[in-house]
């Protein structure tokens, strides 16, 4: 059973700073795995999506990498702003036949103006 | 384009009590999917659908939880009777017939059983 792992729970970082974000997964035989974006109160917004055949993707300030070897993706985001606070969860997806996408339980970032 | 519209946003209710959590998909997109997401246990797939038929109800917790989908633009998620464990935002999204499996989710209903 894959397991998605997000450590730590909570980061709070002074603005402008550079940071990255962990999500290991335990089942490497992933379709593509998806990081999302929720504010309080609100519901998930999809930031990146990276498929397996591929290493990284980017969009902005964002950028996400995956490593299947190892069950490791990373998202980095770049001069932090305090509008980029809000909690950050990856999601593995196990294959084009299945949906049942494994959510890690997200990482609480607070930017510090 | 409007997003995943799901309602109400908020509900309390007692015990015993019925609750449907309605839910409008993107148009277009052919998977459904209900999640319910608690402090403890996070995000969990209930059920989803394709093509409005459901493929995988194996995440809903017991028979007290029922979900349909009548037509491409709607589902519903029922609870009855509901229970305070139930409390938990309940989450709706949809997802388009390709293979990126990317998921677009709602807004959520914010569900408490008094």
């Amino acid at each position: 059973k894959q397991e998605v792992t997000q450590i730590p729970a909570a980061l709070s970082v002074p603005e402008g700073e550079n940071l990255v974000l962990n999500c290991s997964f335990t089942d490497s035989a992933i379709y593509n795995l998806q990081w999302f974006r929720q504010d309080p109160g609100k519901g998930l917004t999809s930031l990146l999506l990276i498929q397996s055949s591929q290493r990284e993707q980017t969009s902005g300030r964002l950028n996400a990498s995956l490593d299947k070897s190892s069950g490791r993706s990373t998202l980095y985001i770049a001069a932090s702003q305090p509008g980029d606070s809000a909690t950050y969860l990856c999601a593995a997806h196990p294959g084009a036949g299945s949906y049942q996408l494994t959510f890690g339980k997200g990482t609480k970032l607070s930017v510090i103006p | 384009d409007a997003g995943v519209i799901q309602s109400p946003r908020h509900e309390v209710t007692e015990m015993g009590q019925e609750v449907t959590l309605r839910c409008k998909p993107i148009s277009g997109h052919d998977y459904l999917f209900w999640y319910r997401q608690t402090m403890m246990r996070g995000l969990e797939l209930l059920i989803y659908f394709n093509n409005n038929v459901p493929i995988d109800d194996s995440g809903m917790p017991e028979d007290r939880f029922s979900a349909k989908m009548p037509n491409a633009s709607f589902s519903t998620l029922k609870i009855q009777p509901s229970e305070p464990r139930d409390s938990a935002v309940y989450f709706c999204a949809s997802s388009p017939n390709r293979n990126t499996g990317e998921l677009f989710f709602g807004e959520g209903s914010r569900l408490t059983v008094l």
